[in-house]
């Protein structure tokens, strides 16, 4: 099983419209979730760290479940700027290194 | 734009040729890390460098050779590369590898023919 799972999309969503994508973990000792976002042919910036409490800003909300194990983004009023590819990324106590989900292809339509 | 620096941003590589990957931060980060990146999939780490000791290396086949030679850059050396290792070659820096959260370089979009 895969440790970070994400719908690949694509989600293609008209300007103004609200979206949401959820990304499920497998480790329980999960301890650090972030969003990252990436544009075609470019590197993975982070959007927003996911915290237990939630947050927010500006547009976006992430959203932790620790007991369903996912997290989630919720974007208001779309922009064409927003079109991207959004990646989940968890990072496990202990380890090194941070897991990427595959990432969600998002398309905002004019 | 991105703090960590790559050079350079396209490589077009024969399989006999040996070329490197530079990588700089000035942002005093002492985690730096390679990451290989296929099209439409997710960045898969090779290497991790902490304190400027190779700390992981996720198997990486030995045509691929990471060097830290300060706490700023970092090199990988490619050697007898395979048209498979056509990929987009992104390094990152964090504050230590306990630090989550990663500054990604622009990346060097590599080609073997």
């Amino acid at each position: 099983r895969k440790e970070v799972e994400q719908d690949p999309g694509p989600f293609n969503v008209p300007e103004g419209a609200t979206v949401a994508f959820n990304c499920t973990y497998s480790n329980s000792a999960s301890q650090s979730f972030f969003w990252y976002r990436q544009d075609c042919r470019k590197e993975p910036k982070l959007l927003m760290s996911v915290y237990s409490s939630g947050n927010e800003d500006g547009r976006f909300t992430a959203q932790l479940n620790r007991a369903s194990q996912y997290i989630s983004l919720l974007i208001r009023d779309s922009k064409l700027s927003d079109s991207a590819t959004y990646l989940c990324v968890v990072k496990v106590t202990g380890a090194n290194n941070l897991f990427f989900g595959t990432g969600t292809r998002l398309t905002v339509i004019p | 734009d991105t703090e960590v620096t790559q050079t350079p941003k396209h490589l077009v590589m024969g399989m006999t040729n040996k070329k490197s990957l530079k990588c700089e931060q000035h942002m005093g980060h002492r985690a730096m890390y390679w990451y290989k990146q296929k099209a439409k999939k997710p960045p898969e780490l090779m290497f991790v460098y902490s304190y400027e000791k190779l700390s992981i290396n996720e198997s990486v086949p030995s045509r691929f050779s990471p060097e830290c030679p300060n706490s700023s850059l970092l090199n990988l050396h490619l050697h007898a590369l395979q048209p498979e290792d056509s990929a987009l070659y992104l390094c990152a820096s964090s504050q230590a590898t306990r630090n989550e959260k990663l500054f990604f370089g622009s990346g060097t979009q590599l080609s073997v023919l």
